[in-house]
């Protein structure tokens, strides 16, 4: 069963302020590291799906990073606002998609 | 273009019993995953139905099955239902097989087993 850590598991966010978060994974036979957004009552949403060292992909406000040399990647929300409010999730794709437990993120007026 | 479609939406079963839920990918998605999601877990894969064929399988017991029919639309059966099956069943469609592709999740069926 491969480890996929997320942290922290939740954090608040006062609007305006810019966050970030990490998910670590195994750094062996890496193919992909996917992230997903997950509103209350909506489906998971992909947001990124990050192939090479050293990836950076950017989404409106939004942008993930990756080492997988060292097995992390981070993803950052810049000035969040209240429909940032999600669970983030990573998941390492190992032929089939590992999930992390999520960050859940609360963003206050 | 239409999204991923699940139904039922909601679904509550007695203990025992058999249920089969039911995924219409994105048109042209030949890759359908499965995914239990339980309280205080992590989506965790079921299996991957690529072109007819399951492709791969999580850690589930054998109660747990599925199928792809040639127009890439899914169906997962669980047999004698217990109540730690209750969870969110949700299925992804992509346009590859193995996860390399984004995917595109239904917004799931909420099983209860009383």
């Amino acid at each position: 069963i491969l480890n996929v850590e997320q942290s922290p598991q939740s954090l608040h966010v006062q609007e305006g302020d810019s966050t970030n978060f990490t998910c670590s994974f195994p750094s062996s036979n890496f193919y992909a590291l996917h992230w997903y957004r997950w509103e209350t009552a909506k489906s998971p949403e992909a947001l990124f799906v990050m192939t090479l060292n050293g990836d950076e992909k950017k989404k409106g406000r939004i942008s993930a990073t990756l080492n997988t040399k060292e097995g992390y990647s981070y993803l950052y929300i810049k000035g969040s606002q209240p429909e940032d409010s999600a669970t983030y999730l990573c998941a390492f794709n190992d032929y089939k998609l590992s999930f992390g437990a999520g960050t859940t993120v609360t963003v206050r007026a | 273009k239409a999204g991923v479609t699940q139904t039922p939406r909601y679904l509550i079963k007695t203990r025992g019993q058999q249920v089969t839920l039911s995924c219409s990918p994105i048109s042209g998605h030949r890759s359908v995953s499965w995914y239990q999601q339980t309280p205080g877990q992590g989506l965790q894969f079921l299996f991957e139905y690529f072109s007819e064929t399951q492709r791969n399988k999580g850690n589930f017991p054998g109660r747990f099955s599925g199928r792809q029919f040639s127009n890439s639309r899914s169906e997962m059966n669980v047999s004698t239902l217990e109540l730690g099956d209750s969870a969110l069943y949700l299925c992804a469609s992509s346009s590859h097989r193995g996860g390399g592709t984004e995917a595109f999740f239904g917004q799931g069926t909420r099983l209860t087993v009383v």
